[in-house]
This record gives C-alpha cells, structure tokens and sequence, in this order.
C-alpha cells in the first residue's frame, strides 16, 4: 500500500499569515491532486500536478510536486477564513487509482 | 445537473444487520468509487468500477459487496455490519481512469451499534 503523510495534522493560525502544508510518501506518483473538504459534503478537487518540479498557482494557493514525484506542498499567502477546511492530497498510482493522504485541518481565526 | 447523489445521509444499524449505500450520478461518467474516511486516515477506497459491468477490490473489501446496476448507478453493500464500519462513505465518479476530476457525492455517515 502506497501511504501518503500530511504534516501537519491540525493546524490553526490568525487570519492574513503565511501557512504551508506537506504531503510526503517513499512512493512515486504520475500524478498529485490536492482536494479541500467542508464539513458535511465531499471533498473538491483543487489543483492535479503531473510534472516533476511543477509550480502550480491558484490565487493566494501555490501547489508544488516534487522532483522526484514524492511529496507535494501547499502554500497559502495571507490566509482568509474561507481557507478553513480539512486540506487532502491524494498521488494516482497503478490504473490512476488514487491514494488520499491523511489530511490537514486547517482553521483560520478571523 | 445534480452530479453525485447519495442515499441515505445518515444511518444507524445495530450489529449484524445489513444495508446498501445508493450512489447515483448524471455526468455519463464511466468510473466510479466507493471510499470510506476515518479521522485521521484519510480516504480509504474500498472498491471501484472501470466500466459499467465491471467491478474490482480496492484497499480496504472486506465486509462490503457493490453492485454496478448500469452506467449511473453504484451500489455498496453491508452484509453483516460490524462496529468496525462506522464511517463515513463517499461515492465518487470520474469520466475515466484517467486523471480526470474525480466528483464526490456528499457523503453517508453510518453508525454501527
């Protein structure tokens, strides 16, 4: 089983800092998703990075894979507390199934 | 345009009974999946299915079956449920194997007594 660990597990900070989130695993991935989740529904799929080294931004988020296609991160710039939410990535292996990592909970105080 | 549909949301079951979790979605996508998430451990698939017709195991079967009835719909199965399945279970459907967006359902959240 391919196991992939998020750090850090909870994470509260005050609204307009800097945070970053990791998603590291001894495996290669094709491919890495980042998924944010609200209470209640099911997660939604933020960013899919493909590229060893590939930079991805959305807006104030900025999503790198590694070189070697084994860990990710997440950066968010001056967080909101629209950014709350339990942060997941997941990395596509054999027949592009995909294996979630354990998740980041992340609370921005207003 | 509904997308993922799961029923029911919420249920409770005493030990060794037995239920299915409906999955239905209305975007003609060929994959679609069954994850059960558990604090801390994220999602964990359970089983999937390629094509309609088709189905195979993921990481975590043992317990539960799953019916593809036809294209839309993907149905999981409790035979005899146990403690142990207390959970909340996604759906999920993707156009393909591809690496396409996978689309969640809301979820089912089940308690086992």
């Amino acid at each position: 089983t391919q196991l992939l660990k998020q750090s850090p597990q909870f994470l509260s900070i005050q609204e307009g800092e800097n945070l970053t989130v990791y998603c590291n695993s001894s495996s290669v991935f094709s491919s890495l998703q980042w998924y944010r989740q609200e209470p209640g529904e099911g997660p939604v799929l933020l960013v899919t990075v493909v590229t060893g080294g590939e930079v991805k931004k959305l807006k104030r988020l900025t999503f790198q894979f590694g070189d070697a296609r084994k860990d990710s991160s997440l950066h968010i710039t001056a967080a909101q507390p629209g950014d709350t939410g339990l942060y997941l990535c997941a990395g596509a292996g054999i027949e592009e199934k995909l294996t979630f990592g354990t998740g980041t909970r992340l609370t921005i105080i207003p | 345009n509904a997308g993922v549909t799961q029923t029911p949301k919420f249920q409770v079951l005493k030990t060794g009974q037995s239920m299915t979790l409906q999955c239905a979605q209305d975007m003609n996508h060929n994959s679609m999946y069954w994850y059960r998430q558990d604090p801390g451990m994220g999602l964990r698939l359970i089983y999937y299915s390629a094509s309609e017709g088709t189905t195979d195991k993921g990481e975590v079967p043992n317990g539960y079956n799953v019916s593809r009835l036809n294209k839309r719909e993907f149905s999981l199965r409790l035979e005899s449920a146990a403690p142990s399945q207390t959970s909340v279970y996604f759906c999920a459907s993707r156009i393909d194997r591809g690496r396409e967006t996978q689309y969640f359902g809301p979820g089912t959240r089940l308690l086992v007594l």
